[in-house]
């Protein structure tokens, strides 16, 4: 069974500067990987699918790269509603999320 | 445009089935896999299972022998039921539209999530 690692569990990070989450799979997943935005209490949301694609309407600040094992969601410019909680996910017979990187203000 | 709405008992008994249903409005219900997922209280989100709108399943290996998801597209609905649940399935559950595709590898994600319902187990 493929095992999803995200890095760090929390990140800080000031308004403006660029954030990089990572996600790493156990065994290579190609570009199998999506991104979600998680705000409490709200339901997640799609940000990149294909380890590269943004979902629609979603801001060019977000961007996915990598494939096989290493993975990576960068946020260019960090705005104030960005900072919440984003989550991985691949697809190998069946949907397995990572952990979460909990993203806060420095 | 799409929305999905959960719906349910909010207060489930120990050894009893947890029964949600999910109403999609603004779209149909054809042509797409149709996912459960769920979020224990401060903790990450686990995916439960999938229906795609005629009536295959795929579900999680770790819950597969508890659980039962169900469409009926003459009411745009699909359900879950969750069987035998103990205080550890206290959670948000979300439903949540999903495209399934295949280029060398099968790609999944899902696109549009309900709010969101909570459950909680107790006696």
């Amino acid at each position: 069974e493929i095992v999803m690692t995200q890095s760090p569990a929390t990140l800080s990070v000031s308004p403006g500067e660029r954030a990089t989450l990572s996600c790493r799979a156990s065994q290579s997943v190609s570009s199998n990987l999506a991104w979600y935005q998680q705000k409490p209490g709200q339901a997640p949301r799609l940000l990149i699918y294909g380890a590269s694609t943004r979902a629609t309407g979603i801001p060019a600040r977000f961007s996915g790269s990598g494939s096989g094992t290493e993975f990576t969601l960068t946020i260019s410019s960090l705005q104030s509603e960005d900072f919440a909680v984003y989550y991985c996910q691949q697809y190998n017979n069946w949907p397995l999320f990572g952990q979460g990187t909990k993203l806060e203000i420095k | 445009q799409v929305q999905l709405q959960e719906s349910g008992p909010g207060l489930v008994k120990p050894s009893e089935t947890l029964s949600l249903t999910c109403t999609v409005s603004g779209g149909s219900i054809s042509s797409y896999y149709w996912s459960w997922i769920r979020q224990p209280p401060g903790k990450g989100l686990e995916w439960i299972g999938y229906i795609y709108y005629s009536g295959s399943t795929n579900y999680n290996p770790s819950l597969k022998s508890r659980v039962t998801i169900s469409v009926d597209t003459s009411k745009n609905q699909f359900s879950l039921k969750l069987s035998s649940v103990t205080a550890a399935d206290t959670a948000v559950y979300y439903c949540a539209r999903g495209r399934l595709y295949f280029s060398a590898y099968y790609y999944y994600y899902m696109d549009v999530w309900g709010k969101g319902t909570t459950v909680t187990v107790s006696s």
